[in-house]
């Protein structure tokens, strides 16, 4: 069964900082989806990136960036200059198999990313 | 882009009161849409996949008569809880796939935070 772990749980950085949230999936499936989202307090889900894992190039978009490393099963993402704006829970999600149908997603637990001034 | 809207975006009721919640997709046809729930703090879990003209597939676990799904057009998706009692406040959260293939990720509504009293 497919598992997502994102280790920690709560991440305080001040302003300017760089942050990286880790993310380590469990898959039985050789073809499948990453996502990253983010949740602000009002409660929506913001997407941010996905990636199959046919695709382990890194991604830059603006200030986030994206490391897909297969040989650890992880899918980090880092914030570099955090800004008081990027305040929120962060989710890593998976989902398996790359045909119609195949779309369930499986969040991890959620990183609470606090950005101090 | 692709909209998905949610209706109501708060509820708060009586305990037995039986709440319906709406997910429409605004500018394509959903012939799939999700629905997740989320506890404070918690991740989103999957409670259910809503199939149009079909019956829903539920996640284990779910009650089926406690949560009713109808997906009766390619862009309206119905929950209804039934007979909600307070342990059934959380907040809930419906996603649309677009029929496009696979290069769509899912598309999310605000969110309906109900809270049974």
């Amino acid at each position: 069964a497919q598992k997502v772990t994102q280790a920690q749980t709560e991440i305080s950085v001040v302003e300017k900082e760089d942050v990286t949230l880790d993310c380590v999936y469990e898959t039985r499936d050789t073809t499948y989806y990453l996502f990253w989202y983010k949740q602000p307090p009002s409660g929506e889900l913001v997407f941010l990136i996905r990636r199959n894992s046919f695709d382990e190039q890194n991604e830059i978009s603006g200030r986030y960036s994206w490391n897909f490393q297969k040989s650890t099963s992880s899918f980090n993402f880092t914030i570099t200059a955090s800004q008081v704006v990027d305040s929120a829970v962060y989710f890593c999600a998976l989902s398996e198999g790359l045909i119609q149908g195949a779309q369930k997603l499986v969040f991890g637990q959620g990183t609470r990313l606090t950005i101090n001034p | 882009g692709a909209v998905v809207s949610q209706h109501p975006s708060r509820v708060i009721c009586k305990s037995g009161t039986s709440v319906k919640i709406e997910c429409r997709s605004l500018d394509f046809q959903a012939t799939t849409m999700f629905w997740y729930r989320q506890f404070p703090k918690q991740s989103l879990m999957l409670m259910a996949t809503s199939n149009e003209g079909s019956k829903a597939t539920y996640e284990q676990g779910v009650e089926k008569d406690k949560f009713l799904i109808n997906h009766a057009s390619l862009t309206l998706s119905t929950l209804t809880v039934t007979s909600a009692h307070p342990e059934d406040s959380s907040f809930y959260i419906c996603s649309a796939r677009t029929p496009q293939g696979d290069n769509q990720p899912q598309h999310f509504g605000d969110g309906t935070r109900l809270s049974i009293l």
